[in-house]
């Protein structure tokens, strides 16, 4: 069964500094990888998404994630954050499971908490 | 507004209750799933429907009991529950299973009293 990883619970930033939010997943043949963002008391929505093509994908409210193959992973970047980026991120990932059908998996979750 | 609607958004039950949670997407999508998200915990698939049939069930209690009527219309029927049960319960479609992009309601807490 995939597994996925995200090696932050929390992570605090300045407003305006860069931010990386890490997202390793177990190997697998082919998979499709994705981030969500979670505001207080909503539902995931999808920040970007990697099916194939470019290793770069970028993605709403000026994120940024890398597909690296060899190293399993995939890290969500911004170059300069807000106070509106508070919140939970995951990551998540999905592959074809015994059945033959795409299942998706999330990681727990990374906290990002913006500071004025 | 992702285009998928839960309801209640809020929901208080005891442990004999019988309850059901509703969740309706007019999206044209045909993957309908069920997660349960509990504080310090990674989100859980519990049930997912692909063309109106189950394809998969995560082992989950049978007191958790899911519907399908249609594509548009999942139902999770809730009966006998625990206090550790109490989690928010989020509905996602997507195009097929596991296809590009899910799209989530915005959840129900439920709270087992």
């Amino acid at each position: 069964a995939q597994s996925v990883t995200q090696l932050d619970s929390q992570v605090p930033v300045f407003e305006e500094a860069p931010v990386e939010l890490r997202c390793n997943y177990s190997s697998s043949v082919s998979v499709y990888l994705f981030w969500y963002v979670q505001y207080p008391n909503q539902g995931l929505q999808l920040l970007l998404k990697y099916l194939s093509g470019s290793t770069l994908v970028k993605g709403i409210n000026g994120f940024e994630a890398e597909f690296n193959k060899s190293q399993t992973s995939f890290h969500l970047r911004k170059p300069s954050v807000h106070i509106s980026d508070t919140a939970e991120y995951f990551c998540a990932v999905s592959d074809r499971g015994s059945g033959g059908s795409y299942i998706p998996t999330f990681g727990r979750g990374t906290s990002l908490i913006v500071h004025p | 507004e992702t285009g998928v609607t839960q309801t209640p958004r809020h929901l208080v039950m005891g442990m004999t209750n019988k309850k059901s949670l509703k969740c309706e997407q007019h999206l044209g999508h045909n993957a309908m799933y069920w997660y349960k998200q509990s504080a310090k915990k990674p989100l859980e698939l519990m049930f997912v429907y692909n063309f109106k049939e189950q394809t998969e069930n995560n082992s989950v209690p049978s007191r958790f009991s899911p519907e399908c009527p249609n594509s548009s219309h999942l139902f999770l029927h809730l009966h006998t529950l625990q206090p550790e049960d109490s989690a928010l319960y989020l509905c996602a479609s997507s195009l097929e299973q596991g296809s590009a992009e899910a799209f989530f309601g915005q959840g129900t807490r439920l709270t087992v009293v």
